[in-house]
């Protein structure tokens, strides 16, 4: 019964392509994230969707896209994939739209761009 | 925007020590006060968080303070096991904003046996 889950967890690909990344919550939550840890371990948000509408969007390269079919799903979209975009991109939910409270991640989703 | 800054970046402790990790924010707006816990090869996971209207909050051999004044906040581990390896990360939102959690560059924490 995994709350956030996140596929694939390994995923290698060459400079150009485009790849996806899918993440479901079963928590019921309302608000689910896109997050990029780095080599450095250093987390910043990328996305932020509550209710499938987009309330976060930090400075991200358009190349990268999320999508929300509904709440329970947010899956990032990137084009054109670059050497700087190899990082560990975690998804998260929280319950709730204006209140901050938990945040559960999932297992993460270590992207390698050669 | 909000700025989180986390020290120490690595920290080492014998097995049974108490561990400190230290935060400073600059964003007097912010008013919550998460900590996470990352190990090896999985997402953060909350171990604890403050709000604004409180200054310490335990939970059995782990507490966080926090001085609004000076605009910083602590995570405390007591009696310190080796499952407490891993890298510690304070965070700093506003609770009723967007829900966006800034957060620290991280504590690599080491328990030595």
């Amino acid at each position: 019964d995994t709350a956030v889950s996140q596929t694939p967890k390994y995923l290698v690909t060459q400079m150009g392509n485009d790849k996806s990344i899918k993440c479901e919550q079963n928590l019921g939550h309302d608000t689910m994230y896109w997050y990029k840890q780095d080599s450095k371990k250093f987390l910043k948000i990328m996305f932020s969707y509550n209710n499938k509408e987009l309330i976060i969007n930090e400075t991200v390269p358009n190349r990268f896209s999320p999508k929300s079919p509904d709440k329970a799903h947010l899956n990032l979209h990137i084009n054109s994939l670059e050497l700087g975009d190899s990082a560990v991109y975690f998804c998260a939910s929280s319950q709730g739209s204006r209140g901050a409270g938990e945040q559960y991640f999932g297992p993460g989703t270590r992207l390698t761009v050669t | 925007g909000e700025n989180v800054e986390q020290h120490p970046s690595t920290l080492s402790v014998q097995e049974g020590d108490s561990a400190v990790i230290k935060c400073t924010y600059s964003d007097s707006a912010s008013n919550y006060f998460p900590w996470y816990k990352q190990e090896l090869g999985k997402g953060p996971q909350l171990i604890i968080d403050i709000r604004s209207n409180v200054g310490e909050k335990k939970d059995q051999r782990i507490a966080v303070t926090l001085n609004k004044t000076a605009k910083h906040f602590s995570l405390h581990i007591t009696e310190t096991q080796p499952e407490d390896s891993a890298v510690y990360f304070c965070a700093a939102s506003m609770a009723f904003g967007n829900e966006k959690l800034t957060f620290g560059t991280g504590t690599r924490l080491t328990i030595i046996p």
